[in-house]
């Protein structure tokens, strides 16, 4: 079992519709959860970060976490082409080392 | 401006020789990471600091070094131990468990 798992997709949505990307970690003991968007050939960004039980919204972008399903998700209202790219998920390690762990990412496509 | 500077971007070398990545951060954070992206594939942790003269090995420590003389600075030696060296090399620099990365070196070894 991966230690964080991700569908690589490719995630295909209409604009303006709302894309769902899920994200599932092993480790109980971790406590901080991170979504990155790299764009092809580019680094990855750091858009949204969630460390409670429960949501936090920040503009088109909502993070879902359940620590007792060990699932968090990125919601995208509104989507755009602009958000086509790979949307990775990133789990602290437990223990506070500040290490992650990242899944494989999801790849989005948003189509005009 | 604040971030996080790696050079070169692109880089070539040929098999046997060793090579160094820049990467300098002005933001002020105590750690800095190394990772490595082969195509469609996540991130994987090579070298990791998060203090000064301080550093310790991640998942695919073996082939490469680091030194951490400066907290503005963690350069990424490649050596010529390293088996498949081609890859997308990416610094990270960060605080409470945030991590801010750089630009990226693509490494390319014939």
């Amino acid at each position: 079992q991966k230690e964080v798992e991700q569908n690589s997709g490719p995630l295909s949505v209409p604009e303006g519709a709302i894309a769902s990307l899920n994200c599932t970690y092993s480790d109980r003991g971790s406590q901080s959860f991170f979504w990155y968007r790299q764009y092809s050939g580019k680094s990855p960004e750091l858009i949204m970060f969630i460390y409670s039980n429960g949501d936090k919204e920040d503009g088109r972008f909502t993070a879902q976490l359940n620590k007792a399903s060990q699932y968090v998700s990125l919601l995208i209202r509104d989507s755009q082409p602009s958000d086509s790219a790979t949307y990775l998920c990133a789990v602290n390690r437990s223990g506070n080392t500040g290490k992650l762990i990242f899944g494989q990412g999801t790849t989005l496509q948003v189509k005009p | 401006d604040g971030g996080i500077t790696q050079s070169p971007k692109y880089l070539f070398r040929k098999e046997g020789q060793n090579v160094t990545l820049s990467c300098e951060q002005n933001l002020n954070h105590d750690a800095m990471y190394w990772y490595r992206q082969d195509p469609g594939q996540g991130l994987r942790l090579i070298y990791y600091s998060q203090i000064v003269n301080d550093f310790q090995k991640g998942d695919i420590a073996e082939g490469y070094s680091v030194s951490r003389e400066k907290k503005e600075s963690f350069p990424l030696t490649v050596t010529s131990a390293q088996k498949n060296p081609t890859a997308f090399y990416l610094c990270a620099s960060g605080r409470l468990g945030e991590q801010y990365f750089g630009p990226g070196t693509r490494l390319t070894v014939t």
